[in-house]
């Protein structure tokens, strides 16, 4: 159980293009997304947190025009980033939780490679 | 105050050995303890976790140590084996809220 998608795995894109990864919870219900970006060899740093029906509350330093998230539903959480540059290159990690559930851990999705050219 | 120090930064077993990452915090409102488990191109996967209520908690070859006063915990591996070679990560959080994530261990175990 407690299965996070994470779609797509890998994209390669135009410098200027805006590209939307999707983050879905399988067999839960998840009222909180995590949003995380990784660099290679380092953590993970969060970019945002974003609750079912609410707007997501961005980590300091991280611009919310440019990182687009939106939680329309309990299973389903959308990271866009709007004209992706080549620094915008990295992983793109999602974790999902299902504040329902006492004690539940945070689950996370394989991740997705997004390379600007 | 929300960082969680993790070291070693990376670390070379034998196999059969006995694999240790240590990670101090400072936060004394952390309430929840994970470790995660990371493959090239692969997300984390949840390991195993601990509440500042119990010292140890083992599930089978991995174990964690707490040491509440001390504001540490580490993470055992038992019989380290080949399969076991990953980036490790502990992390800490206060109920629900945003876990913080250490620097992450790389581990080599050499057959």
């Amino acid at each position: 159980g407690a299965v996070v998608s994470q779609h797509p795995s890998w994209v390669i894109c135009k410098s200027g293009t805006s590209v939307k990864i999707e983050c879905r919870s399988l067999d839960f219900q998840a009222t909180t997304m995590f949003w995380y970006r990784q660099f290679p060899k380092q953590s993970l740093m969060l970019m945002a947190t974003s609750n079912e029906g609410s707007k997501a509350t961005y980590e300091q330093g991280v611009e919310k025009d440019k990182f687009l998230i939106n939680h329309a539903s309990l299973t389903l959480s959308t990271l866009t980033v709007t004209s992706a540059h080549p620094e915008d290159s990295s992983f793109y990690i999602c974790s999902a939780r299902d504040a329902g559930v006492l004690n539940q851990p945070q689950h996370f999705g394989d991740g997705t490679r997004l390379s600007i050219l | 105050q929300q960082q969680v120090k993790q070291s070693p930064q990376s670390l070379i077993v034998q196999k059969g050995g006995i694999s240790i990452i240590n990670c101090a915090y400072e936060n004394t409102a952390f309430d929840y303890f994970p470790w995660y488990q990371q493959f090239p191109g692969k997300g984390p996967a949840l390991l195993i976790a601990i509440r500042p209520d119990v010292s140890e908690k083992k599930e089978g070859r991995f174990t964690i140590s707490f040491n509440k006063s001390a504001k540490q915990f580490s993470l055992h591996i038992m019989d380290s084996q080949p399969g076991d070679s990953a980036t490790y990560f502990c992390a800490a959080s206060k109920g629900a809220q945003k876990l913080v994530f250490g620097q992450g261990t790389r581990l080599t175990i050499n057959p």
